[in-house]
């Protein structure tokens, strides 16, 4: 059974500064992939960002970035220039292919402070 | 595009009434939809998948007969909690998913705050 586990529950950062939010896995699959999603206080869950485990190169999104260690099986999510409104809960997601199903980790409680 | 509805978005109700959620993919066909339950604090926990058509698939510990999935059409899904309780109240949280696009990724709807009294 696959299990995704976040370990830190609540992380703060200064506004216009760097964070790092922390997600390990396991699993025994050899195609999957990975999600950081967002959930704000108005609850939406929004997609950050994705990695296939096939491709080596990390994921970005303009400020959003992973370090994807296949061999860890580590897939951390790094916040840069952080703002105001990226306040939020956010998840780390794991899915096998063609399972179509996401397991989530437990979650990393965000704050931004100004 | 990517974009899923719930209706409704809060709804109280008395302990012992049924409540139905309606969640509809607006700009593409959902072969498969889930519906997760989520606590206050608490990450999302799937309750079950359904694919158009068939018989819902519901995880260990959820029951069936309490929480009555619908998937009639491709774009329409129904979760019915029957004879609720106060214990039922949470925020629950339907996604959709399909084979053609984007896939293996799961479109999320704002979800639905249920308080049961």
């Amino acid at each position: 059974a696959q299990t995704v586990t976040q370990s830190q529950p609540e992380m703060s950062v200064q506004e216009a500064e760097t964070v790092t939010l922390s997600c390990t896995y396991d699993t025994s699959e050899n195609n999957y992939y990975l999600f950081w999603y967002k959930q704000p206080p108005s609850r939406q869950m929004i997609l950050v960002i994705r990695q296939e485990a096939y491709k080596q190169q990390n994921a970005t999104e303009n400020r959003f970035s992973v370090n994807f260690q296949k061999a860890a099986k580590s897939f951390s999510l790094k916040i840069s220039d952080s703002q105001l409104g990226d306040t939020a809960m956010y998840f780390c997601a794991f899915m096998a292919s063609g399972t179509y199903k996401y397991i989530f980790g437990t979650g990393t409680r965000l704050k931004v402070l100004a | 595009g990517a974009v899923v509805s719930q209706h409704p978005s809060r709804v109280i109700c008395k302990s012992g009434t049924s409540v139905k959620i309606e969640c509809r993919s607006l700009d593409f066909q959902a072969t498969t939809m889930f519906w997760y339950r989520q606590f206050p604090k608490q990450s999302l926990m799937l309750m079950a998948t359904s694919n158009e058509g068939s018989k819902a698939t519901y995880e260990q510990g959820v029951e069936k007969d309490k929480f009555l999935i619908n998937h009639a059409s491709l774009t329409l899904s129904t979760l019915t909690v029957t004879s609720a309780h106060p214990e039922d109240s949470s925020f629950y949280i339907c996604s959709a998913g399909t084979s053609g696009r984007a896939a293996n990724e799961q479109f999320f709807g704002p979800g639905t705050r249920l308080t049961v009294l």
